[in-house]
Parts: structure tokens; C-alpha cells; sequence
């Protein structure tokens, strides 16, 4: 299995302020990393795909970078509504997640 | 906009088989993968397996023995089976498709269903 770690697990932030996770892999996956936000009690939503893609409808102040084994997802301007636990996923094999990061505003 | 619906037994025994369905609305089965994905309470997620419209699957290797994921044509809709269950096995789970582009992304998410093994 292809594992997964990010950093921070936690965080809080204020509106307005740039946040970003980063995701790490334990070998390179080509792209093939995906990103997701969960709200509790809700299904993860998709934001990012193949590491740089913004999902269609996804607000622009979100974005994802990197390559090889290290990534990372940019909130450039953090809202009220951005709250929530991010997950990193790889699908270059047998798809695995990350542990999540938790966003507090 | 491919919606997805699920139901299934929530509360289960040890020994027993869970069965989730997922039905498609707004898409048909055709050309996409139709995967399973679970997250125990409070922790995070974890890929069951999947299926395609040609029948072909995967799984998870840690749970490859006692899960089978299967089509309903007909009924566009897939169903998970994994058996036999443990308290290990208590989780929300969801059905997802796979997004369009190739990226092995999950664009398009059931609401989940929690599932709870107990004596």
C-alpha cells in the first residue's frame, strides 16, 4: 500500500487568511492525488483532482500543487464556510486516503 | 448531474453479511467505475472496492475475502456484500463514482449509510 501522511492534523484560522496542507506520499504517484473536504455528518467533497484540476463549481480561492511524493492545497483567502476536514487520496494504485487535516475558523 | 442513493441494514450481529445498495439516477452504469468507500466513526476513509460496467472488480487487499460488490443493470444500481462482519467493520458507508477524467478521483457521493456491528 501507498501511504499517506499531512500536515497540519489541525489547525485554526481567520477569515482572509491563506492556509496550506500539505500531503506526502511514500513513493511517487505521478499526479495521481486527489482532494477532498468533509463537514460532519456530510459525504467528502471533491475540490481537487490530479493534483492541479479544480472541480467544476469549486470556488477558485482553492488550489493544489506539487508532484513525485509531495503536494499540497492552497486556500488563498480562508471563508466561513471552508471549515471542515481535508483529505488527500491517491489513486495511482490500490486507492489510499491521508489521515485528514481539521479546519477550524 | 449523476445522483446516487443508498440503503441497507444498519444494525447487524457479528457472523452476519452486510448488503448495501446504491442506486444511479441521472446516469446510466455504462463507461464509469462504481466504488465503495467506508469511514469508522470519527476516523478517516478507507477504499473498499469497485466495479465496472463490464463486471470487472477490485478490492481492497485487507478485505478482498469477504467482499463482493455486484451489478444490477437493469435496475442501474450496484450492491456491496461483506461478510462475515466483526465490530471492526462499524462505519459509515458510501457509494461513489469515479470522476471522467481518469484522475481515480470520486466526483459523485452517496449520502452514507451507517452501518453498527454489535452483540
Amino acid at each position: 500500500d501507498i501511504q499517506l501522511t499531512q500536515s497540519p492534523s489541525s489547525l485554526s484560522a481567520s477569515v482572509g487568511d491563506r492556509v496550506t496542507i500539505t500531503c506526502r506520499t511514500s513513493q511517487n504517484i505521478n499526479g495521481y492525488l486527489n482532494w477532498y473536504q468533509q463537514k460532519p455528518g456530510k459525504a467528502p467533497k471533491l475540490l481537487i483532482y490530479a493534483a492541479s484540476s479544480l472541480q467544476s463549481g469549486v470556488p477558485s480561492r482553492f488550489s493544489g500543487s506539487g508532484s513525485e511524493t509531495d503536494f499540497t492545497l492552497t486556500i488563498s483567502s480562508l471563508q466561513p464556510e471552508d471549515f471542515g476536514t481535508y483529505y488527500c487520496q491517491q489513486s495511482y494504485s490500490s486507492p489510499t486516503f491521508g489521515p485528514g487535516s481539521k479546519v477550524d475558523i | 448531474q449523476v445522483q446516487l442513493q443508498q440503503w441497507g441494514a444498519g444494525l447487524l450481529k457479528p457472523s452476519e453479511t452486510l448488503s448495501l445498495t446504491c442506486a444511479v439516477y441521472g446516469g446510466s452504469l455504462s463507461g464509469h467505475y462504481w466504488n465503495w468507500i467506508r469511514q469508522p466513526p470519527g476516523r478517516g476513509l478507507e477504499w473498499v472496492g469497485e466495479i465496472h460496467r463490464s463486471g470487472s472488480t477490485h478490492y481492497n487487499p485487507s478485505l478482498k475475502s469477504r467482499v463482493t460488490i455486484s451489478l444490477d443493470t437493469s435496475g442501474n444500481r450496484f450492491s456491496l456484500e461483506l461478510s462475515p462482519v466483526t465490530a471492526a467493520d462499524t462505519a459509515t458507508y458510501y457509494c461513489a463514482s469515479r470522476h471522467p477524467s481518469g484522475s481515480g478521483s470520486y466526483v459523485n457521493w452517496g449520502q452514507g449509510t451507517l452501518v453498527t456491528v454489535s452483540s
